[in-house]
């Protein structure tokens, strides 16, 4: 069964630039999330989407956003980007469904670098 | 959110037991622990979970306290695939927007 796909692993951009990154869930998972980690502030959430709808969202302003599409396949977009939003984005996927607690399973990520 | 804390690193010897500790005095009563762990350039990976009863995988054995205000995340014999950062988690509401902490830097001598 593949794993969670996260592209692009790498990436450079520059400030004020925009940066769209992909995920792909494992195969049968619904709910799709997005952390962002950095060394000073380790894994911060940022959303998660089920079947095509944000769920919730974490404290991060608008430039952050993303969205699902019906294959359940993710983007998250970031705009005007700063130096601060150097860092590992993560997606996870997971079964979600109703009151499911099961594990959360996370992609290797994609490291942006903001010059 | 309730909050979680933990020790910032711990060591263990190889082939020894090893029992990280969490507090999370303020967990409500539907709140599920998770532990999740992350290895140097890879994302967390799932460890286990509970509610309230104690809980053994074929990784690790989770034990919780009585009155929830604590657990305990056990190692049976460390292996040095085990270094790693462990995140002790508390789940609200069924939601998948985890809290992560700074976590337990685990370790592991030969």
């Amino acid at each position: 069964k593949a794993g969670v796909t996260q592209t692009p692993r790498y990436l450079i951009k520059t400030r004020g630039q925009q940066v769209t990154l992909s995920c792909s869930p494992i195969s049968g998972h619904r709910s799709v999330s997005w952390y962002q980690q950095t060394p000073g502030q380790g894994l911060q959430f940022l959303f998660e989407y089920f079947s095509e709808t944000q769920r919730n969202k974490g404290n991060f302003p608008g430039r952050f956003s993303g969205r699902q599409f019906s294959n359940s396949r993710s983007e998250m977009n970031v705009s005007t980007l700063e130096l601060g939003d150097s860092a590992l984005y993560l997606c996870a996927s997971s079964l979600r469904q109703g009151t499911n607690t099961g594990e959360l399973f996370f992609g290797e990520g994609s490291r942006l670098t903001v010059l | 959110d309730a909050k979680t804390t933990q020790p910032n690193s711990m060591e263990s010897n190889e082939e020894e037991p090893v029992h990280l500790p969490c507090n999370h005095s303020t967990i409500s009563g539907t709140d599920y622990i998770h532990w999740y762990r992350q290895l140097p350039s890879q994302g967390p990976e799932y460890v286990i979970h509970g509610l309230t009863s104690n809980v053994n995988n074929r990784m690790a054995s989770l034990a919780i306290a009585e009155d929830r205000k604590s657990s305990t995340l056990i190692l049976h014999r460390a292996t040095l695939r085990d270094a790693a950062v462990y995140y002790c988690i508390l789940q609200h509401n069924y939601g998948q927007n985890f809290v992560f902490g700074p976590g337990t830097r685990l370790s592991v001598l030969p």
